[in-house]
């Protein structure tokens, strides 16, 4: 049974301080995505990783994959308020189905 | 506006009362799905479709049917609604067959009492 598993769950941090969510999965797939959630709102892709070793920027969130660990990281540098959410990994299931598995989410709040 | 439309966007019901909720997207997209969101547990996926006629079960199906006539609806049927299917319910889309980078409808509050 394919697993997804992040951590932290909640995170509460100051402003300008950088941390690390985390995602583990169980299964050998190279295809990770990681979405943010707003509260009272629908989720936005962030990032899609489709190799080991990939890497992706946008702003003060970097993402990462790596297959062979199983682990995708998802680093906050310096963060800001703007970015409290909640942020979810999501995994494509083995070859033979088309499912897709998320995390169970960080809620992440950015303190001022 | 590409998007992924869902309705109803709140509904409160009670038990066994039928219900259909609509799932529409206008990109041309082949893959589909329904994923339902609890506290706690995340978002888990209850269907999906590969293509026009093509379904599969996720990982929490029971309850729920779904039906895939055309390639831009994906609705979601509860026949027998219970309380445990209580839930925040979305739509997702993408481009390929298989699950890929999706896009989210706006979601339904679903209360069945």
């Amino acid at each position: 049974e394919l697993k997804v598993e992040q951590n932290p769950l909640f995170l509460s941090m100051q402003e300008g301080k950088n941390y690390t969510i985390y995602c583990n999965y169980s299964t050998t797939s190279d295809r990770l995505y990681w979405y943010r959630q707003d509260p009272g709102k629908s989720l936005e892709s962030l990032f899609v990783l489709l190799s080991n070793g990939a890497v992706k920027q946008e702003g003060r969130l970097m993402a990462s994959l790596d297959t062979k660990a199983r682990l995708s990281t998802l680093h906050i540098t310096a963060a800001v308020h703007d970015l409290s959410a909640t942020y979810f990994c999501a995994v494509e299931g083995t070859s033979g189905t088309y499912k897709y598995i998320f995390g169970t989410g960080t809620r992440l709040k950015v303190l001022a | 506006e590409a998007q992924v439309t869902q309705n109803p966007r709140y509904l409160i019901t009670v038990t066994g009362k039928k219900l259909t909720v609509t799932c529409s997207q206008n990109m041309n997209h082949e893959y589909m799905s329904w994923y339902r969101q609890d506290p706690g547990l995340g978002l888990r996926q209850i269907y999906y479709s590969m293509n026009v006629e093509v379904t599969d079960k996720g990982d929490v199906p029971e309850g729920y049917k779904v039906s895939r006539k055309e390639k831009r609806n994906f609705p979601l049927i509860l026949e027998s609604p219970s309380p445990n299917q209580t839930s925040l319910y979305f739509c997702a889309s993408s481009l390929g067959h298989g699950p890929g980078e999706q896009y989210f409808g706006p979601g339904t509050r679903l209360t069945v009492t």
